[in-house]
């Protein structure tokens, strides 16, 4: 078993919905949990991390861990063409990320 | 730009053949890091270093590949007979270990085509 399990997708959606993605993770000794945002050919761009459970805000943007299902979701509003994109959810311990699959998300205009 | 850089942006090299990536981390970075990232799947963890020392080492890197950062600066991924099986992204990171959460910067990436 992976110790992030993401579903790639791909995803797909109308402009303006709001996005839900989603992981799994298997080893509770980790505290800090990332979403990155990879467009094509380049490197991941950090989004957001948050700490513990709970929700996180950040504009269109929405990060949550609930650490008793270990489970990890990024909610994206009102839904960009611009947010067009692989998501990659990573879990950080012992001083390096562990990454999920990565989702592929397209959002038709 | 004040980011992570990587060099060469693509290469491509007959098998057998060695190639080396240079990263130039965030100024202020401490720790370094190096991924490896296939089609379709996620980054993947092959070594750090904390200023020059390399603390963890992945057993994905394999004899063939080294990595040194000499003066805790920039820092080279060296792979030495390249197999077709090396295809793949590597991805230089940089981060300041007092962060809250270590956050982890990543460059753009070097492309590997071995063929």
């Amino acid at each position: 078993q992976k110790e992030v399990e993401q579903d790639p997708g791909p995803l797909s959606v109308p402009e303006g919905a709001i996005v839900s993605l989603n992981c799994t993770y298997s080893n509770s000794a980790f505290q800090y949990f990332m979403w990155y945002r990879q467009y094509s050919r380049k490197g991941p761009e950090l989004l957001m991390y948050t700490y513990s459970s709970g929700n996180k805000e950040d504009g269109r943007f929405t990060a949550q861990v609930d650490k008793s299902s270990k489970y990890i979701s990024l909610f994206i509003r009102d839904s960009q063409p611009s947010d067009s994109a692989t998501y990659l959810c990573a879990k950080q311990g012992a001083q390096k990320l562990v990454f999920g699959q990565g989702t592929r998300l397209t959002i038709n205009p | 730009d004040t980011g992570v850089s990587q060099d060469p942006r693509h290469k491509i090299t007959k098998r057998g053949q060695n190639v080396t990536f240079r990263c130039d981390p965030i100024s202020e970075h401490n720790r370094l890091y190096w991924y490896r990232q296939t089609l379709g799947q996620g980054p993947e963890f092959l070594t750090y270093f904390q200023n020059e020392a390399q603390l963890e080492k992945s057993r994905l890197l394999s004899d063939r590949f080294s990595a040194e950062r000499p003066k805790g600066s920039f820092s080279t991924l060296e792979i030495q007979r390249t197999e077709q099986g090396d295809s793949a992204m590597y991805l230089c990171a940089s981060s300041l270990a007092s962060q809250p959460g270590n956050t982890i910067y990543f460059g753009e990436g070097s492309w590997l085509t071995v063929v």
